[in-house]
């Protein structure tokens, strides 16, 4: 079974602050990489599906970049906002199975 | 519009028992899973399964069993609970076809084995 990592593990930012986190996976045999986010008492939604070197997906405020070759990808928030508390997850596709990330866990406060 | 349907939402168990959680979609999608989620690990892959009559261990596939006897519906047995099997489950589904499918998830299971 692979590594998927993300880092941070946590991070606390203030409203209107910017933010980015990073998933870390293997760089071989790449298919896709997915973005969740998941709030308290909720289920993971997806953010985003990344399937080529050099993608770039924007939803509103958050955006991801994915480079295979080297195997990461970021994701970035623009004027962070409280509603966007919650647990960021990222998964590698590895033969047909979704791995994830253990998560990055953003607290915004007002 | 359904999507994915988990049952029980809450489970409280003893040391031992055996129990079923019911995981169904109605997106005709090949592909289901059985998660679990611990405090500071994110979703641990438990078992999954690409068709009908096909499953495969994840991560932590030991006390769990599973089978897929439909495209609807994918159960996940505890055959003898333990406390380390105290837990939030979730069942996820996606379609196979392309590359850029997402996962949809279940509600989730509360589990507590005393």
């Amino acid at each position: 079974i692979l590594n998927v990592e993300q880092s941070p593990q946590s991070l606390h930012v203030q409203e209107g602050d910017s933010t980015n986190f990073t998933c870390s996976f293997p760089s071989s045999n790449f298919y896709a990489l997915h973005w969740y986010r998941w709030e308290t008492a909720k289920s993971p939604e997806a953010l985003f599906v990344m399937t080529l070197n050099g993608d770039e997906k924007k939803k509103g405020r958050i955006s991801a970049t994915l480079n295979t070759k080297e195997g990461y990808s970021y994701l970035y928030i623009k004027g962070s906002q409280p509603e966007d508390s919650a647990t960021y997850l990222c998964a590698f596709t590895e033969g047909g199975k979704l791995i994830f990330g253990q998560g990055t866990e953003l607290s915004v406060k007002p | 519009n359904a999507g994915v349907t988990q049952t029980p939402k809450f489970q409280v168990l003893k040391t031992g028992q055996s129990m079923t959680l019911q995981c169904a979609q109605d997106m005709n999608h090949e592909y289901m899973s059985w998660y679990r989620q611990d405090p500071g690990m994110g979703l641990r892959l438990i078992h999954y399964s690409v068709g009908a009559g096909i499953t495969d261990q994840g991560e932590v596939p030991n006390g769990y069993n599973v089978s897929r006897s439909t495209t609807e519906d994918f159960p996940l047995r505890l055959l003898s609970a333990a406390p380390s099997q105290t837990s939030v489950y979730f069942c996820a589904s996606r379609g196979q076809g392309i590359r850029n499918e997402k996962l949809f998830f279940g509600s989730g299971t509360q589990l507590s084995v005393l």
